[in-house]
């Protein structure tokens, strides 16, 4: 089976920084996505890591350790908009139409 | 410059009745999805299609049927709506080449079975 865990809730302040993390537990591992998804709307694309390391882009960056089977995304400058719920998503296999397995997401509040 | 849509976007249905959820892209994609969004279940992938005419089986999806006629469209059946069933229902589409294509997601399909 697929674990992949999340913490469900956290509150930042604006102008912060917020680091989100995710762990998993894949039969395999072939890369892994953060989306943000507004509520009431639908998940977007922020991120994806395949090696170690950091790929940044913009205030929003993803580290990935695969020794770890460990993720985090990482918010900087925060702002009000980026209240949303972050979703972390693994693809274990390069077969089928290359599946992905999402976790619970994390929703994040942004206080003035 | 439409991306993925679904239709309709609100539905109630009463237990046992049927009916059918259309998803189109114009990204000319050959990867489709259907995903159901639970509260603290997060999104859990019911069929998918890595063509036209071709559907398989994800994480949950017994009670739903698929088709992919047309490449540009995933249908997805519901046959005897139960309550079980209410739930958010999110269409994605992808590209079949390389390593980190992201899915794109329609807007959902809000249905309730009462």
């Amino acid at each position: 089976g697929q674990n992949i865990d999340q913490p469900t809730e956290m509150t930042a302040t604006e102008g912060a920084i917020v680091q989100i993390n995710c762990t998993y537990q894949t039969s395999g591992f072939n890369g892994l996505f953060w989306y943000q998804q507004h509520a009431g709307e639908a998940p977007t694309f922020l991120s994806y890591n395949v090696l170690d390391g950091l790929e940044e882009k913009g205030r929003f960056s993803s580290f990935l350790s695969r020794s770890k089977g460990y993720s985090y995304l990482l918010l900087k400058e925060l702002q009000m908009k980026d209240s949303a719920s972050y979703l972390c998503a693994v693809r274990p296999y390069l077969t089928g139409a290359n599946n992905l397995f999402f976790g619970t997401g994390t929703r994040l509040t942004v206080i003035p | 410059n439409a991306g993925v849509t679904q239709t309709p976007k609100f539905r109630v249905l009463k237990t046992g009745q049927s009916m059918t959820l259309l998803c189109a892209q114009d990204m000319n994609h050959e990867y489709m999805y259907w995903y159901r969004q639970d509260p603290g279940m997060g999104l859990r992938l019911i069929h998918y299609s890595v063509g036209e005419g071709t559907t398989a089986k994800g994480e949950v999806p017994d009670g739903y049927n698929v088709s992919r006629l047309k490449k540009q469209n995933f249908l997805l059946g519901l046959e005897s709506a139960a309550p079980s069933q209410t739930s958010v229902y999110f269409c994605a589409s992808s590209h079949s080449e390389g390593a980190g294509e992201p899915q794109h997601f329609g807007d959902g399909t809000r249905l309730s079975i009462l």
